[in-house]
């Protein structure tokens, strides 16, 4: 079974140009999480959806930060316009909904973010 | 709400000796504990889980985690490190379907 698809892996661009990542979970897994990972520290929640719902955007800064999934299953996040501060790796996690969910996340490899 | 503090932010241990990373949560509710592992330019990988029943968690490549309510811990362990066991280690805490947080991470470093 195929896990968490990220891309792209590696993104270099210059600030104030704008960067979408993508990401498709895992099969039948309706919760897909974004999270931010700055160098030297835990993943943080970005945003959560439940199928195409936003359930938990609290963390997201909305002023540049964007987030789609469209029809409950692929997900894009994107940054406009990006800044230095923005340098990161950006994960996503998958999991499965309803009683079965137990916090366990499965995670992509990430994309690694690098703004000059 | 809910909280981790990974006590020591890198552990270098000898092949072959005792792993231990620190872990201790912050939660108002029985917490759901995990800890995950992370290689370089990797995703987080589930080590193991405690969710109820039995406090001491078998994990896979060794790893074991006893979840101690009356210290708020879960520590991490594995009797003999092994090489391909350096990596970042992760420890989070779940009080609710969907809402995970995770520790600052140690960085397990394994000497020949």
């Amino acid at each position: 079974e195929a896990g968490v698809v990220q891309s792209p892996r590696y993104k270099i661009i210059e600030k104030k140009q704008p960067v979408a990542f993508w990401c498709n979970p895992i099969s039948g897994h309706n919760t897909l999480y974004w999270y931010l990972q700055n160098l030297g520290q835990g993943p943080e929640l970005l945003i959560r959806y439940e199928n195409e719902e936003a359930v938990d955007d609290s963390q997201l800064p909305k002023d540049r930060f964007s987030a789609e999934r469209l029809k409950g299953v692929d997900s894009t996040l994107k940054i406009q316009p990006a800044e230095l501060g923005d340098s990161a790796v950006y994960l996503c996690a998958s999991s499965q909904a309803g009683t079965t969910n137990t916090g366990e996340l499965f995670f992509g490899e990430g994309s690694r973010l690098t703004v000059l | 709400a809910q909280s981790v503090t990974q006590l020591g932010s890198h552990v270098s241990v000898s092949e072959g000796a005792l792993v231990l990373l620190r872990c201790n949560y912050s939660s108002s509710v029985p917490p759901y504990l995990f800890w995950y592992v992370q290689y370089p330019n990797q995703g987080l990988q589930l080590l193991l889980k405690y969710t109820t029943g039995a406090t001491l968690v078998k994990g896979i490549n060794g790893f074991e985690a006893e979840f101690k309510k009356s210290e708020t811990s879960f520590h991490l362990t594995k009797p003999s490190a092994h090489m391909s066991d350096a990596a970042e280690y992760f420890c989070a805490v779940s009080v609710t379907a969907g809402k995970s947080t995770f520790g600052d991470g140690t960085t397990l470093t394994v000497k020949p």
